[in-house]
């Protein structure tokens, strides 16, 4: 298993501005995954962080809004940029083991004004 | 194309009686089949995973799951509800390819248990 910490674990935003989450995994692991969440319904994947390569986002989602960072094999950053109302969500990051389970973190609840 | 399909959208039991949660997935070819559990303001759980083994699988917290290619369904069962159970769950099947691996979810199942 891994356990994972995420910071902030919530904010109040204003619209405009850009909010930079951190995920820390307790062990070096080759893959990262950034989620979001929206309230009461199912997750959707906005990016792969594979350390040493660019992010691999999925359609929808592109890097000039969510810019992800990858320094090393236990720790990434997801930025939410220009924030608007429809960016309040909860983001979740996870990691893939090598038994190829995924583990999540506690997520951080966004609101954006 | 894989996908996943949770064919219950609430799910409400009397504590002590059967759960069954429904899914049934689509794959291209043999899949990898997770069960995750959130509870209300907690993270995500790993509860079991079909990794092409023993078809089934047995979980935390009483559950199991059947996996069965000739019916597509991953369903997901417990013989008797605790009120602790009441949350939401997701049935994520596995898309590998090539190196670009990602989880595909289902739109989730609430569980509620009534006393």
């Amino acid at each position: 298993s891994a356990v994972i910490s995420q910071k902030p674990s919530r904010d109040i935003c204003q619209r405009g501005t850009s909010l930079t989450i951190q995920c820390q995994v307790d062990s070096q692991v080759t893959m990262m995954f950034w989620y979001r969440q929206q309230p009461g319904q199912s997750l959707t994947l906005i990016a792969t962080a594979n350390q040493g390569s660019e992010a691999t986002y999925e359609s929808g989602f592109v890097i000039d809004k969510f810019p992800i960072s990858r320094p090393n094999l236990t720790f990434s950053t997801l930025t939410v940029s220009n924030m608007s109302p429809e960016d309040s969500s909860i983001y979740l990051c996870s990691v893939e083991t090598a038994e190829d389970e995924q583990f999540f973190g506690p997520g951080t609840r966004l609101t954006v004004l | 194309a894989q996908s996943v399909t949770q064919l219950d959208s609430h799910v409400s039991v009397s504590e002590g009686t059967p759960v069954l949660l429904r899914c049934n997935y689509s794959s291209s070819y043999s899949p990898s089949l997770f069960w995750y559990v959130q509870h209300p303001n907690k993270g995500l759980q790993l509860l079991l995973k079909y990794t092409s083994a023993a078809t089934l699988v047995k979980g935390i917290n009483g559950f199991e799951a059947e996996f069965k290619k000739s019916e597509t369904s991953f369903h997901l069962t417990k013989p008797s509800a605790h009120m602790s159970d009441a949350a939401e769950y997701f049935c994520v099947v596995r898309l590998v390819a090539g190196n670009n691996r990602k989880l595909i979810w289902g739109l989730g199942t609430s569980l509620a248990v009534n006393p």
